[in-house]
């Protein structure tokens, strides 16, 4: 079983600022793991994602993800923040296997300040 | 437009009501799920679907069904409606192959209001 914190619901940051939003796992099988984006009103879009190979990940809108299995932990950055970024971010896991599903994390809220 | 259609965007209907969602997967998708996304649970897994079959299983009460057609379009049925069915209803697909190497591809949902 696989599962995901996402500590905190909100942050709220400056305009040009850095967003680091943490994401931590469980997983007993070697997860692939996501960033969800979601904006008022909207599905969720896929940010970036770990699968094999280089544990940093670059995504769209110039976010990145570090895989760290020591410290079962995924945290998203992006160096400076726009007010275009404010939105609802899920952090996902799921297994790698077939019948595997994406287990999401409860979500942040990132919030751009002028 | 991601690709993943649902029907209706909005849907108000009354206690003890029973509604309809509709989901068509982005062309090319055989798997479908369903997510349910409130305000105290967040998003909880409810079903998935693979071509055709029921392949997993999450959090889904009994009032709750689904079903995936041959055109791999699916449906997720909800009956005897109560206050707490409120939420948001979003419908996702993913690759051909039956692995998440590529995540999945979300439509934009069905909010539901139960008054």
């Amino acid at each position: 079983a696989q599962s995901v914190t996402q500590l905190g619901s909100h942050v709220s940051v400056s305009e040009g600022a850095l967003v680091l939003l943490r994401c931590n796992y469980s997983s007993s099988v070697p997860p692939y793991l996501f960033w969800y984006v979601q904006y008022p009103n909207q599905g969720l879009q896929l940010l970036l994602k770990y699968t094999t190979g280089a544990t940093l990940v670059k995504g769209i809108n110039g976010f990145e993800a570090e895989f760290k299995k020591s410290e079962t932990s995924f945290h998203l950055t992006k160096p400076s923040a726009h007010m275009s970024d404010a939105a609802e971010y899920f952090c996902a896991v799921s297994g790698t296997g077939a019948n595997s599903k994406l287990t999401f994390g409860k979500g942040i809220t990132l919030s751009v300040r002028p | 437009d991601s690709g993943v259609t649902q029907t209706p965007k909005h849907l108000i209907t009354a206690t003890g009501q029973r509604v309809t969602l509709r989901c068509s997967p982005r062309s090319g998708d055989l798997s479908v799920y369903w997510y349910q996304q409130s305000l105290d649970q967040g998003l909880q897994f409810l079903i998935q679907y693979y071509n055709g079959e029921e392949r997993a299983k999450g959090n889904i009460l009994e009032r709750f069904s689904a079903q995936q057609f041959p055109d791999l379009h699916s449906e997720l049925n909800l009956s005897s409606l109560e206050l707490g069915d409120s939420a948001l209803y979003f419908c996702a697909s993913s690759s051909p192959v039956d692995r998440l190497e590529y995540g999945y591809t979300f439509g934009s949902g069905t909010r539901l209001t139960v008054v």
